[in-house]
């Protein structure tokens, strides 16, 4: 059973559109990530949610939005996408982070914006 | 704002070799320090973490990392590298308030040669 799933695991497109990435955790995690990793494999946290409150939002542009329907999932959603978006993006999950609770990370969604 | 600091972006050895991978933190409170390791193409896993117990900590493949807090300094060992060791290796630090979010080092590309 896989912990910590995102879909696609490869997204390529257009500049300008407009793309979802979806994540799911079966651990029965309250906190879930998402990260994104550049071409130089730099590792930098963008938003965390906590029981579907947003918790963390590091100055992403507002292009991105997640979204927590439950918290089980974490998705997404990028706006008029650029080239600077081509990335590798990480969705994590963990149940007490306050106390050094590891962070579970999915496989990555590779997205190549052309 | 907590940081970690790898120096060296790329270390290479020999098949049953030492290996030695360095990790030094900057951190205004006791941190929690974590090792994780990227196979190509792959998510993260977590090889180990320090949360303010034991400061020598053993972790999965045979890994070892020691918290030095007079040299803040939370370097990863291995007593004989394997050809599969060869990954991405990635320090990390919390950051509070909350240690909400993971801070990656740059990480550093271990090499072995048969």
């Amino acid at each position: 059973d896989t912990a910590v799933s995102q879909t696609p695991k490869y997204l390529v497109t257009q500049m300008g559109n407009d793309k979802s990435i979806k994540c799911e955790q079966n651990l029965g995690h309250d906190t879930m990530y998402w990260y994104k990793q550049d071409s130089k494999k730099f590792l930098k946290i963008m938003f965390s949610y906590n029981n579907k409150e947003l918790i963390i939002n590091e100055t992403v542009p507002n292009r991105f939005s997640p979204k927590s329907p439950d918290k089980a999932h974490l998705n997404l959603h990028i706006n008029s996408l650029e080239l600077g978006d081509s990335a590798v993006y990480f969705c994590a999950s963990s149940q007490r982070p306050s106390e050094g609770e590891t962070q579970y990370f999915g496989p990555g969604t590779r997205l190549l914006v052309l | 704002a907590q940081s970690v600091t790898q120096l060296g972006s790329h270390v290479s050895v020999s098949e049953g070799a030492l290996v030695l991978l360095r990790c030094n933190y900057a951190s205004s409170v006791p941190p929690y320090l974590f090792w994780y390791v990227q196979y190509p193409n792959q998510g993260l896993q977590l090889l180990l973490k320090y949360t303010s117990a034991a400061t020598r900590v053993k972790g999965i493949n045979g890994f070892e990392a020691e918290f030095k807090k007079s040299e803040t300094s939370f370097h990863l060992t291995k007593p004989s590298a394997h050809m599969s060791d060869a990954a991405e290796y990635f320090c990390a630090v919390s950051d509070p308030p909350g240690f909400q979010k993971l801070v990656f080092g740059t990480g550093t590309r271990l090499l072995v040669s048969p």
